[in-house]
């Protein structure tokens, strides 16, 4: 057990459907992250919320729209998607690096959840 | 855009043998190295990371790695593998506030 849970662990759903990802950080952490993983191709990160803030979102489309409602939660909520967007789902949550300074960095990993599988048809 | 390479996708080994998976990076500054594992239908875990001191860090399961600085480098070792180390490995780098992974190198351990 990692701390961080992420529900559904599979998700299958249509071009047109809606649905939401749901990530849970039980580790007192103030940073959680949205990350991309296909085959083949490096971790992509989609969202980092610091403090409940959005502080990153590296071109993500707007299919993909994220929601940190305190610092335990993140949702990630998906509508309109293509197949491509087909891939494992992971959420991460740490101490933010940004806020610390580097006497403190030592303590920074992130944890991750087990992923939602994710598959649009 | 910094950028971290893992030269080997996918690694095949006899049980007992040794290994090691390389990873270079592209950012000139101070960073922080971390290698994770992904067991089959698990999640992603840390084995271990660098921030400064001593160059050659000792992680979980054995596992080792060496920061070669002049070489952009930070290389997964193991004297002797097992087959329960079959995963998936990735390399990361903590640049500032960002991090980023390299594409993951595939160990596959015959017994």
């Amino acid at each position: 057990e990692t701390g961080v849970t992420q529900t559904p662990r599979h998700l299958v759903m249509g071009m047109t459907n809606k649905k939401s990802l749901k990530c849970e950080q039980h580790l007192g952490h103030n940073a959680m992250y949205w990350y991309k993983q296909s085959a083949k191709k490096p971790l992509e990160l989609m969202f980092v919320y610091s403090l409940e803030e959005r502080v990153e979102n590296n071109s993500v489309p707007s299919r993909f729209s994220p929601e940190c409602p305190n610092s335990s939660h993140l949702f990630l909520h998906l509508h309109t998607l293509q197949p491509e967007d087909s891939a494992l789902y992971l959420c991460a949550s740490s101490q933010d690096p940004g806020f610390s300074g580097q006497a403190t960095r030592s303590s920074y990993e992130q944890y991750f959840g087990p992923g939602t599988r994710l598959t649009v048809t | 855009a910094q950028s971290v390479s893992q030269h080997n996708h996918h690694v095949i080994l006899s049980e007992a043998a040794s290994l090691e998976l390389g990873c270079n990076y592209s950012y000139g500054g101070t960073v922080n190295l971390f290698w994770y594992v992904q067991y089959p239908g698990q999640h992603l875990q840390l084995l271990l990371k660098y921030f400064s001191g001593d160059p050659l860090v000792k992680g979980i399961k054995g596992f080792e790695a060496e920061f070669i600085k002049s070489k952009f480098s930070f290389n997964l070792r193991k004297p002797s593998v097992q087959w329960s180390d079959t995963a998936e490995y990735f390399c990361a780098v903590l640049t500032g506030n960002q991090f980023y992974f390299g594409t993951g190198t595939s160990l596959t351990v015959i017994p």
